[in-house]
């Protein structure tokens, strides 16, 4: 079993849609939380960042963690065409390297 | 946040040979990272790379075949040596972001060995 899970998509959406995209883990240690955007033949970039559980807005996005379902969400409004990408998430313990999902292409038609 | 610079952005290789690629950060930081991401695969940890000491490597990655420098607290390269076709990926290196929090990272390198 991965440590951690992603749906591979590809999810495709109309403009305007909302959109979910979602990361199971099974450490439980895991305690920072992030979603990168990652467009064809660029380095990642990242969106999110969430220590522990909770929620985070920040603009379109919002970022949820849910630890006790070791569950983390990651979900855009009014989604544009320039939001298509693959989008990645990872994780770490304290002090510990970066967990990587496989990451979601992401395809927004207008 | 930092901003990470890093070159070449792309480069075809003969098999055999070996390729250096170089990681410059506008701040000093700790730890760099360096990751490989396969055609349609996420990204894998190589090695972590603290200056003034030999870089970590992690399993499934060896020093002779990813040899990694750390001269200075703002630059590292990584070398991908004897290269096979299976070397073929994008390579990235990676900091922790203080202000923004997570971690940053370069625009790769895309790697093509024939």
């Amino acid at each position: 079993q991965k440590e951690v899970e992603q749906d591979p998509g590809p999810l495709s959406v109309p403009e305007g849609a909302i959109v979910s995209l979602n990361c199971t883990y099974s450490n439980s240690a895991f305690q920072y939380f992030m979603w990168y955007r990652q467009y064809s033949r660029k380095g990642p970039e990242l969106l999110m960042y969430t220590y522990s559980s909770g929620n985070k807005e920040d603009g379109r996005f919002t970022a949820q963690v849910d630890k006790s379902s070791k569950y983390i969400s990651l979900f855009i409004r009014d989604s544009q065409p320039s939001d298509s990408a693959t989008y990645l998430c990872a994780m770490s313990r304290r002090s510990d390297k970066l967990i990587f999902g496989t990451g979601t292409r992401l395809q927004v038609f207008p | 946040s930092a901003v990470i610079s890093q070159k070449p952005s792309r480069d075809i290789c003969q098999r055999g040979t070996s390729l250096t690629i170089q990681c410059q950060v506008d701040s000093q930081v700790t730890m760099m990272f360096w990751y490989r991401q396969q055609p349609g695969q996420s990204l894998t940890l190589i090695a972590t790379a603290n200056q003034g000491s030999e870089a970590t490597y992690e399993s499934g990655f060896v020093i002779d075949k990813f040899p990694i420098s750390r001269p200075n607290l703002t630059f590292s390269t990584l070398t991908v040596s004897n290269m096979s076709p299976e070397d073929s990926s994008i390579y990235l290196c990676s900091v922790e972001s203080f202000t923004l929090g997570g971690y940053t990272f370069g625009s790769g390198t895309r790697l093509t060995v024939v």
